[in-house]
């Protein structure tokens, strides 16, 4: 059984940096994409971007220019950066397994950001 | 861009009644070499992550009960709960991964009448 177990910091103030981490395990790391989507409080989903395990990426182009993902293949993690956070930015993050040219399948527990002025 | 868009925004109905969702994307996600539709359907309840219904429109996720459908093709797909069970109240959302963004419905509710 896949899981994803995710953590960082809860608390931000405008324009500093979000980091999270995703730790993923109970499955091969590698042959899928891992994906970050975020939910801001009462709204929607929004697609943030994905890496696979060799480090290829694509990220959503409302975001690009403040985000970046990464792989660590011998921690079976992935991370996402996203900088000069706003009110905007607070969100519920998740990560999540998405299939090889297939639907995302599995979904971490969800981090709340919240960043304050 | 891939638009999705959902309708209705919510929707009450009553136990053992029929519940369905429309979303229609604003450029087809049918990929003609293998005939797929890169389309999924998502259940989220309050304080949990969404959880995978139906993918390639119309395939059932394993473990997912017989009573959700999805059907459709192109550009307008339909999820049917067929018989609705007081566990099935949530937010549905369609989501395309034809093309990145892998854009999102903006949700649909479901509530119990």
């Amino acid at each position: 059984q896949v899981q994803l177990q995710q953590w960082g910091a809860g608390l931000l103030k405008t324009s500093e940096t979000l980091s999270l981490t995703c730790a993923v395990s109970g499955e091969s790391f590698s042959g899928y994409y891992w994906s970050w989507i975020r939910q801001p409080p009462g709204k929607g989903l929004e697609w943030i971007g994905e890496i696979n395990h060799s480090g290829g990426s694509n990220y959503n182009p409302s975001l690009k220019s403040r985000v970046t993902m990464s792989v660590d293949t011998s921690e079976n993690q992935i991370s996402l950066m996203l900088r000069s956070v706003t009110a905007a930015d607070t969100a519920v993050y998740y990560c999540a397994r998405k299939r090889n040219l297939g639907p995302v399948d599995y979904w971490g527990q969800g981090s709340l950001v919240t960043v304050s002025s | 861009d891939i638009v999705m868009t959902q309708s209705p925004d919510s929707l009450t109905v009553s136990l053992g009644e029929r519940a369905t969702i429309n979303c229609k994307s604003s450029r087809s996600v049918l990929y003609s070499s293998n005939n797929k539709n890169y389309l999924a359907w998502f259940q989220q309840k309050p304080g949990q992550p969404p959880k995978l219904l139906i993918y390639w429109a119309s395939t059932r996720e394993s473990g997912v009960p017989d009573r959700f459908s999805g059907s459709g093709s192109g550009t307008d797909f339909t999820l049917t709960i067929s018989s609705l069970q007081a566990e099935d109240v949530a937010v549905y959302y369609c989501q395309q991964y034809y093309s990145t963004p892998h854009s999102f419905g903006q949700g649909t509710k479901l509530e119990i009448k």
